[in-house]
């Protein structure tokens, strides 16, 4: 079965720095999609990017950009110039090619100190 | 306004009784999904629907039944709410299979006393 684990339950940042963010997933399939949500107080879960499996290039939006190592089956995310927006818990998803439905890991909760 | 929608926002249930969670979206998406939230578990799927009328298990469905007699309905209801399933709901569509993410409605808090 496919899992999806984040190793760092909290993490915290000073504003304006860059923070990293880490998950793992197991999986024995070729054809994936991975993605990670943010999810602010307000409960609301956010797309903040994905990353189709047979694409090299690592996805980037605007402050936001992920390390994707297929061979090592890691999926970070990085945060440039952190602001305090930014304060969230973050998850990270995996999507198989064939199914809908998205696996979580646990989340990490991110703190953006000013 | 488009989107997915649930409601209550909040509810509070006493145990044994049935609850229905509501969820609606008006962008026609083929697929929907109930996801449940605790701490230290992220988010879990109870059930998915791929079209109306056709539903499928997740990883934590006991005490749950879903329908879908509608593509843009998937009420979510509780036969006979256990302290347990206390949580925050969540409801969830897409369109494709491909490389769509999921959009979700903005959850309901469920505690059952």
């Amino acid at each position: 079965a496919q899992t999806v684990t984040q190793s760092q339950p909290e993490m915290s940042v000073q504003e304006a720095e860059t923070v990293t963010l880490s998950c793992t997933y197991d999986t024995s399939e070729n054809n994936y999609y991975l993605f990670w949500y943010k999810q602010p107080p307000s409960r609301q879960m956010i797309l903040v990017i994905r990353q189709e499996a047979y694409k090299q290039q690592n996805a980037t939006e605007n402050r936001f950009s992920v390390n994707f190592q297929k061979a090592a089956k890691s999926f970070s995310l990085k945060i440039s110039d952190s602001q305090l927006g930014d304060t969230a818990m973050y998850f990270c998803a995996y999507r198989r090619g064939s199914q809908g439905n998205l696996i979580f890991g646990k989340g990490t909760k991110l703190s953006v100190k000013p | 306004d488009a989107g997915i929608t649930q409601s209550p926002r909040y509810k509070i249930t006493e145990t044994g009784r049935q609850v229905t969670l509501m969820c609606h979206q008006t962008w026609s998406h083929s697929y929907m999904f109930w996801y449940r939230q605790d701490l230290g578990h992220g988010l879990r799927l109870i059930y998915y629907s791929a079209a109306a009328d056709i539903t499928d298990k997740g990883e934590v469905p006991d005490g749950y039944v879903v329908s879908r007699s509608k593509t843009e309905n998937f009420p979510l209801t509780l036969e006979s709410a256990t302290r347990s399933q206390t949580s925050v709901y969540f409801c969830a569509s897409t369109p494709y299979l491909v490389d769509s993410p999921l959009h979700f409605g903005n959850g309901t808090r469920l505690t059952v006393t």
